[in-house]
């Protein structure tokens, strides 16, 4: 089946800065990477998804890039604020389960 | 979002007791998830349902059984609750083309 690395764990950013987290998976035939944020007490939410076909995606503030070579992922936010601060799962498909595997976390914590 | 429901929202039991958390959707999707969260090891899978008749196992299917009574309703059961099943449960569902998974409010489930 799938496994999903996700780094850092934790991490602590200025307000303004910008926040990376990375993200690995091992099945080569996934094609879908979603990310979602979950803010404390509340239920997981999807802010951005990619597809294996481009190899990034942006939304404003937060993009994703893709790199399929190295089966590797990453969220990036820029002008980070404080209601940024949650949790990010990132996910994988597992084309076996046709089912999400998702990541164990980041802690995002935006320094006003 | 109203569209997905837990029943119930909180729940204390003893080990030994069966007890079965619920999940409604309005949303009309066929496909419906089960996942617990644990601090530090992300979202894992429990059980997992494309329509009526298709159930899956997850990553960490074990002590658990499912129902998925109509379209709508995915039921998750513990037979014997242990204490290493006190978590957050998570019901999810999405569309028949999977994409966007939407989550319920979450059950905190503690077992003593």
């Amino acid at each position: 089946g799938e496994n999903v690395e996700q780094h850092p764990s934790t991490l602590s950013v200025q307000e303004g800065d910008s926040a990376v987290i990375k993200c690995t998976y091992s099945d080569s035939a996934s094609n879908y990477f979603p990310w979602y944020k979950q803010e404390l007490g509340k239920r997981p939410q999807l802010i951005i998804d990619i597809r294996s076909n481009v190899g990034e995606k942006k939304d404003q503030r937060i993009a994703v890039t893709l790199n399929k070579t190295a089966k590797h992922f990453s969220l990036h936010i820029t002008e980070t604020q404080p209601e940024d601060s949650a949790v990010y799962f990132c996910a994988a498909l597992d084309t076996g389960r046709r089912a999400l595997t998702f990541g164990s976390g980041t802690r995002l914590q935006v320094q006003p | 979002d109203a569209d997905v429901t837990q029943t119930p929202r909180n729940r204390i039991t003893k080990t030994g007791k069966r007890i079965m958390l619920e999940c409604s959707q309005t949303k009309g999707h066929d496909r419906m998830y089960w996942y617990r969260q644990d601090p530090g090891l992300g979202l894992r899978l429990i059980y997992y349902s494309f329509d009526v008749k298709d159930i899956n196992k997850g990553e960490i299917s074990d002590g658990y059984s499912v129902s998925r009574q109509a379209q709508a309703k995915f039921s998750l059961s513990l037979e014997s609750a242990i204490p290493n099943q006190t978590a957050l449960y998570f019901c999810a569902t999405s569309g028949t083309n999977g994409g966007e998974q939407y989550f319920g409010p979450g059950t905190r489930l503690t077992v003593t």
